[in-house]
């Protein structure tokens, strides 16, 4: 099965510094890299995602970039804010009836 | 867009109690939901997949003699923990599809079930 591996597990910034963190997968027929934010006791929700046919993706703050060949991704937050402290995990996922498996998350803290 | 919810968010209950736990998908018919279990600072953990109509197929390691599912409609999933005790504590969550399996995937707001 597929092995999402996830890191750091966690990171602190300071507001307006950037932020990465990176995911690497096993299984070579994943095409579907979703990344979530969680806020405490919350559900997460998807912030954005990338399928295998770009290796790039940008919606304001928050881009994603995926290497397929090197299969890892991962997720760049620009001008931080404190707003932005969240637990973020990535998924790869097959896409299709296919479940997607999680990373184990990580802890972004940004420092006003 | 897809609108997952949950209940309740949070309950308590006591030792050796059962505890049920809705999933509904409010704008779509979602033939597949997925139980998720998430101890705190950690990872989500698929518990079982519910289909519609048809029994859960559960992750290894999990009980499904103590966790019920139930997915009776398509937009309607239960689990129930059954005889629930301190070690079940956790945080709930259960996530549908827009029967674009993995491409849709949304979260319900999550349980947070205590026992006491």
């Amino acid at each position: 099965g597929e092995n999402v591996e996830q890191h750091p597990s966690t990171l602190s910034v300071q507001e307006g510094d950037s932020a990465v963190i990176k995911c690497t997968y096993s299984d070579s027929a994943s095409n579907y890299f979703p990344w979530y934010k969680q806020e405490l006791g919350k559900r997460p929700q998807l912030i954005i995602d990338i399928r295998s046919n770009v290796g790039e993706k940008k919606d304001q703050r928050i881009a994603v970039t995926l290497n397929k060949t090197a299969k890892h991704f991962s997720l760049h937050i620009t001008e931080t804010q404190p707003e932005d402290s969240a637990v973020y995990f990535c998924a790869a996922s097959r896409g299709g009836s296919y479940i997607p498996t999680f990373g184990r998350g990580t802890s972004l803290i940004v420092h006003p | 867009g897809a609108v997952v919810s949950q209940h309740p968010s949070r309950v308590i209950c006591k030792s050796g109690t059962s505890v049920k736990i809705e999933c509904r998908s409010l704008d779509f018919q979602a033939t597949t939901m997925f139980w998720y279990r998430q101890f705190p600072k950690q990872s989500l953990m698929l518990m079982a997949t519910s289909n519609e109509g048809s029994k859960a197929t559960y992750e290894q390691g999990v009980e499904k003699d103590k966790f019920l599912i139930n997915h009776a409609s398509l937009t309607l999933s239960t689990l129930t923990v059954t005889s629930a005790h301190p070690e079940d504590s956790s945080f709930y969550i259960c996530s549908a599809t827009m029967g674009q399996g993995g491409y849709g995937y949304t979260f319900g707001s999550g349980t947070r079930l205590t026992v006491v």
